[in-house]
């Protein structure tokens, strides 16, 4: 079936940078996008951004530009999302999930805590 | 601009059925939408998605008692038989070019 396992929960100090990953299988990696979505806490969700997994080109949602990367690894179908510079307000639960237009299959999530 | 928009709060009794509400926005009504279910404490897991003509794809193994039709701009989720572990936080979905847009949520309490 199919699975997208990601990386375990990150504390981070301010200015820090983090690299979450999601491990997919159970499928053809390169068939459908990778999509990344937030939640703050307490709050909805917010889509990032995608990441087309056959040609590696990713697109930011407005709002997550500059700071924020994806990436893959194919060879090992993972997706990635790298933050740099990170602040308090980057505490969140980063989800990764497939598809190109609706959201079949989730990540677990992974928590990325902030704090000096 | 392409936008999702959902009741904050929805609230029905054990064994009862509940309806929940995505409205798209002006322009789009012949969208597709996905809806999504999180339980408390838990990622988000996909139920199914809607077409504008009220026919829906579930996803696998979501029960029978999960179904969504449209009419218009509006897409429901309706929930027959509610039991407890339906409490939890129902998001809408949908997509345009290159684009994914999420609905604010709406919490469903089961009294």
């Amino acid at each position: 079936q199919v699975q997208l396992v990601q990386s375990g929960s990150e504390l981070k100090k301010p200015g820090a940078s983090v690299k979450v990953s999601c491990k997919a299988s159970g499928y053809m990696f390169t068939s459908y996008a990778m999509n990344w979505v937030r939640q703050a806490p307490g709050q909805g969700l917010e889509w990032m951004g995608w990441i087309n997994t056959k040609t590696g080109n990713p697109t930011n949602a407005q709002g997550f530009t500059g700071r924020f990367v994806f990436s893959l690894d194919t060879s090992v179908s993972t997706a990635y999302l790298q933050i740099s510079s990170l602040k308090a307000e980057d505490t969140a639960v980063y989800y990764c999930a497939r598809g190109g237009q609706w959201l079949d299959n989730w990540g677990q999530g992974t928590l990325v805590t902030i704090s000096s | 601009q392409l936008v999702l928009t959902q009741s904050p709060s929805a609230s029905a009794s054990l064994g009862a059925s509940v309806k929940l509400t995505c409205t798209l926005s002006s322009g789009h009504s012949s969208y597709a939408i996905a809806w999504h279910q999180q339980q408390p404490e838990k990622g988000p897991r996909y139920l199914m998605k809607v077409n504008s003509d009220g026919s829906h794809n579930k996803g696998d193994g979501i029960p029978d008692r999960f179904s969504g039709s449209s009419s218009g701009a509006e897409r429901y989720l309706t929930i027959s038989s509610l039991q407890s572990e339906d409490e939890a936080d129902y998001y809408c979905q949908t997509w345009g070019t290159g684009i994914q847009v999420f609905g604010g949520g709406t919490k469903l309490t089961v009294l």
